[in-house]
């Protein structure tokens, strides 16, 4: 079945550690997408992709960072600059170009807990 | 501040009464709207969508939104709610205005008591 795969479903860190969430899909998406939730504040955008090899900032992109070699696959590092990382990170796809008519698909999430 | 605002941060509401959840956007033009549930601990659902057209939009589960231009809102209803709807909802604006991105409301989360 088609769909977007996030790894690991649980990941506690220490402080001062890099962690490196996965998301892989199998939809043949163009632009992929980061979500950081936070309760009460419901979704904010981190970083989003296109296509491969570009990827632009979203609202909250300081202590991220992500890469795009390849179409399948967008992972999201959380670095040591990122002063509050404990949260629940949604990766989501979108077919074509970016467009309010292509609806998000998204992934079950990874929530990420800092020690 | 261009915004989505849901006013209700909790709603419970008993098993067979109806549901309205409210949804207020503060965009000039009319935006791409919508609905998507989140049941604990997993990603997002669509729920409806509202691009142009017929102003009332009905989506899966017995969910329907009406899209009122004069009050920027988009209310999602129910007429009987069933226990398996608890989750939390989150309405969801697309605009050029706001740089072509998708932006989310704090979200609302619905209880159902028996």
């Amino acid at each position: 079945d088609g769909g977007i795969t996030q790894s690991p479903k649980y990941l506690f860190r220490k402080e001062g550690q890099n962690v490196t969430l996965s998301c892989e899909q199998n939809l043949n998406h163009d632009a992929m997408y980061w979500y950081r939730q936070d309760p009460g504040q419901g979704l904010r955008l981190i970083y989003y992709s296109q296509i491969v090899n570009d990827f632009q900032k979203g609202d909250i992109a300081e202590g991220y960072s992500v890469s795009r070699e390849k179409k399948e696959s967008f992972p999201l590092t959380v670095t040591s600059a990122q002063k509050n990382p404990t949260a629940f990170y949604l990766c989501a796809s979108q077919s074509g170009r970016i467009s309010g008519a292509n609806v998000l698909t998204f992934g079950a999430g990874s929530r990420l807990t800092v020690l | 501040a261009q915004s989505v605002t849901q006013p209700d941060i909790h709603i419970t509401v008993s098993e067979g009464a109806s549901l309205e959840l409210r949804c207020n956007y503060s965009y000039g033009a009319t935006p791409y709207l919508f609905w998507y549930v989140q049941s604990p601990g997993q990603g997002l659902q669509l729920l409806l969508k509202y691009f142009s057209g017929d102003t009332l939009v009905q989506g899966i589960k017995g969910f329907e939104a009406e899209f009122k231009r004069s009050q920027s809102s988009f209310n999602l209803r129910k007429p009987s709610v069933h226990w398996s709807d608890a989750a939390e909802y989150f309405c969801a604006v697309f605009t050029l205005e706001y740089g072509n991105k998708l932006v989310f409301g704090a979200g609302t989360i619905l209880r159902v008591k028996s």
